[in-house]
């Protein structure tokens, strides 16, 4: 049972465009949400985060929207740069606990 | 610095095989994790150790799989017997306490199991 989904494998974006990687989560017992990045040969990175009692938060080019209601969060990277090609996986943590889940994970390539 | 340290970074073997996957936290880390990333499930927690004792191992697949933390810079993951659907890639974390954001990774252990 997958409580945290990312329902697109690979996304493809021109350099300079809007990148958006989507979401879905399905326990409202998370309170804290997190995106990290991986390349390839290496352990995934932390990116950027957002607490549940807020809806957005912003780092540089790096935008993460939250949408209690629907359970949805997006990650926006603006503008989109060759050096953002990589995986990202979404994750959720529990009110208290120190797991984290994670999503299958997003493909996303910057185009030239 | 040195990071996470997972050893060997490749494992090939053969189905039936014992198969023992290494990693060194990051000195001062209270917690460590150990995922498995495959296609279809993402990043999967197998295990967790808080001052390296075992604290939620839900995520074991099966009694195939055991995890140890004999002291506080060292702990492995093994597989006895393997089979070809443990092929992924094995992954540990440390986080020190308080830190809630940053799981701090290692490059992965890419195991195949023929």
């Amino acid at each position: 049972d997958q409580q945290v989904k990312q329902n697109s494998p690979s996304l493809s974006v021109q350099e300079g465009r809007i990148s958006i990687l989507n979401c879905d989560y399905t326990n409202s017992m998370f309170d804290y949400f997190l995106w990290y990045k991986k390349y390839p040969a290496e352990g995934p990175t932390f990116l950027i985060s957002i607490s549940s009692i807020k809806d957005k938060n912003e780092d540089g080019r790096f935008t993460v929207f939250l949408n209690k209601s629907a359970k949805h969060l997006s990650l926006h990277i603006v503008p989109s740069q060759p050096g953002d090609s990589a995986v990202y996986f979404c994750a959720a943590r529990y009110q208290g606990a120190q797991k984290l889940v994670f999503g299958q994970g997003t493909r996303l390539t910057i185009n030239p | 610095d040195a990071g996470v340290i997972q050893s060997p970074r490749h494992e090939v073997t053969e189905m039936g095989q014992e198969v023992t996957l290494r990693c060194k936290p990051i000195s001062g880390h209270d917690y460590l994790f150990w995922y498995r990333q495959t296609m279809m499930r993402g990043l999967e927690l197998l295990i967790y150790f808080n001052n390296n004792v075992p604290i939620d191992d839900s995520g074991m697949p099966e009694d195939r799989f055991s995890a140890k933390m004999p002291n506080a810079s060292f702990s492995t993951l093994k597989i006895q017997p393997s089979e070809p659907r443990d092929s992924a890639v094995y992954f540990c974390a440390s986080r020190r306490r308080g830190a809630r954001d940053t799981q701090y990774f290692g490059p992965g252990t890419r195991l195949t199991v023929l």
